[in-house]
C-alpha cells in the first residue's frame, strides 16, 4: 500500500500568514492527488485535484504543487474561514490512502 | 443540483450487520463510479472502497481493513449506492460518507454522512 505522510499534524497561524502543508508519498503516484478541507461536523471539500489544479469555486489563495513524491498545499494569505483540517488523498493505486491530516488553528 | 443522502446508520452490536444506503440525485448516477469514505470519532479520513459503473462491470475495490466483511453495490434503476457491513467491529464506529468518483476531475460531491456505532 502507498503511505501518505502528511506534515505537520497541526500548526498555529495568524490571519494573513502564508501556510504550507506537505504530503510525501511512499512511492510514485504521478499527479493523482487531491487536497481536501474539512470543518467540524461537515463533509470534506476538495480544494485541489490532479496535484495542482484548483477546484472550481475555490479561492485562488489555495494552490498545489508537486515535486516527485512530495506534494504541497499552500494558502497564500490565511483567512478566518480557512481554519480547518486539511487532508491529501492519493488515488493512483488501490487501496487509496489519505494523509493523517493537518489541523490549522488560530494563533 | 447534485445531492447525495446517506441513511441506515445506527447502533449495532459487535459481530452484527448493517446496510447503509446513499440516494443520489441531480446527475446521471449510472455514469459514475462511487466511493465510500469513513471517519472514526476524532480521527482522520479513511477511504474504504468504490464501485465502478456498468461499463466496467460494477467491479469494486476495498481497503484491507474492510475487505471480506463489507460489500459495495449499487442499483442504477434506483439511483442508489449501498454498503453492506458484516462482522462489525468496535473499530468500525465512524461517520460513513458516500462520494461521487473522488478521482474525477469534475465536481466534488459528498453526502452529509451517517453515523455507525458498534458497541455492546
Amino acid at each position: 500500500d502507498i503511505q501518505m505522510t502528511q506534515s505537520p499534524s497541526s500548526l498555529s497561524a495568524s490571519v494573513g500568514d502564508r501556510v504550507t502543508i506537505t504530503c510525501r508519498a511512499s512511492q510514485g503516484i504521478r499527479n493523482d492527488l487531491g487536497w481536501y478541507q474539512q470543518k467540524p461536523g461537515k463533509a470534506p471539500k476538495r480544494l485541489i485535484y490532479a496535484a495542482s489544479s484548483l477546484q472550481s469555486g475555490v479561492p485562488s489563495r489555495f494552490s498545489g504543487s508537486a515535486s516527485g513524491t512530495e506534494f504541497t498545499l499552500t494558502i497564500s494569505s490565511l483567512q478566518p474561514e480557512d481554519f480547518a483540517t486539511y487532508y491529501c488523498l492519493q488515488h493512483d493505486s488501490y487501496p487509496w490512502t489519505f494523509g493523517q491530516g493537518t489541523k490549522v488553528e488560530i494563533k | 443540483e447534485v445531492q447525495l443522502v446517506e441513511s441506515g446508520g445506527g447502533l449495532v452490536q459487535p459481530g452484527g450487520s448493517l446496510r447503509l444506503s446513499c440516494a443520489a440525485s441531480g446527475f446521471t448516477f449510472s455514469d459514475y463510479y462511487m466511493d465510500w469514505v469513513r471517519q472514526a470519532p476524532g480521527k482522520g479520513l479513511e477511504w474504504i472502497g468504490r464501485t465502478r459503473d456498468k461499463a466496467h462491470s460494477y467491479t469494486t475495490e476495498y481497503a484491507a481493513s474492510v475487505k471480506g466483511r463489507f460489500t459495495i453495490s449499487r442499483d442504477d434503476s434506483k439511483n442508489s449506492l449501498y454498503l453492506q457491513m458484516n462482522s462489525l467491529k468496535i473499530e468500525d464506529t465512524a461517520v460513513y460518507y458516500c462520494a461521487r468518483d473522488l478521482a474525477a476531475r469534475g465536481g466534488d460531491y459528498w453526502g452529509q454522512g451517517t453515523l455507525v456505532t458498534v458497541s455492546s
